[in-house]
């Protein structure tokens, strides 16, 4: 098994550009999430659904966008890049609440 | 709402010394759950232990032992003889057994352990 992977692992945008980070599970989990990391922070999260077709905002949604078309896939999109989306963002997910979450890699985006 | 607090931003010990990262949460809940993950280097986010609030049972596996103290809202990790290899970021994180946003793990800021040969 893969677990959770995504792509690119690392991205120079310039200000106002567009893009779509992919996160892909192949643990048939029905929930994930989106975080981003910045310098000496914990993460914090961006989105998350709990299935196919139903996401919701976590604590620091603005400027991004998700679609959760099936199980696997949760990809999350930036419409106007800006230099505060500069961070790592990581994908993750988890059978349900409680039981642990599986990170994938991390992608780092640098916006300039 | 659910707060992780490391009070500890870095830590510096020299190889083979025991030290302990201290973890403190704040949650409404009565049933939630508690991680450690390990951040080395290279960036990835590696599970080490969840916990949920009804096991106040202390844990050790290998060179790693916990020590979860309802009492004090804590959750502290111990590595005992530290190796160049645990130098890492380690996070505390919570999360509340509810479906929904709360599902999500709420992470401390991390501490950044340092080993020294």
């Amino acid at each position: 098994n893969a677990g959770v992977t995504q792509t690119p692992k690392f991205r120079i945008l310039k200000i106002g550009q567009s893009m779509t980070l992919q996160c892909t599970q192949d643990m048939n989990h029905n929930y994930m999430y989106w975080y981003r990391q910045d310098p000496g922070m914990g993460l914090k999260l961006i989105y998350y659904s709990v299935g196919a077709g139903i996401t919701d905002k976590g604590e620091v949604p603005n400027g991004y966008n998700v679609s959760r078309s099936t199980t696997e896939d949760f990809p999350l999109r930036l419409e106007l890049a800006a230099p505060s989306q500069t961070s790592v963002y990581f994908c993750a997910s988890s059978y349900s609440p409680g039981p642990e979450q599986y990170f994938g890699p991390g992608t780092r985006l640098t916006v300039t | 709402a659910q707060k992780v607090t490391q009070a500890q931003t870095e830590i510096s010990v020299v190889e083979k010394e025991d030290v302990t990262l201290d973890c403190v949460y704040e949650t409404r809940d009565t049933t939630y759950y508690l991680f450690w993950y390990k951040q080395p280097p290279s960036g990835e986010l590696v599970f080490l232990i969840r916990r949920n609030s009804f096991d106040e049972q202390n844990e050790i596996s290998g060179r790693y032992s916990w020590n979860f103290q309802k009492s004090t809202s804590s959750f502290n990790f111990t590595i005992t003889a530290s190796q160049v290899v645990d130098s890492a970021v380690y996070f505390c994180a919570l999360s509340e057994a509810n479906y929904g946003a709360n599902s999500k793990l709420t992470f401390g800021k991390g501490i950044t352990l340092s080993v020294r040969p």
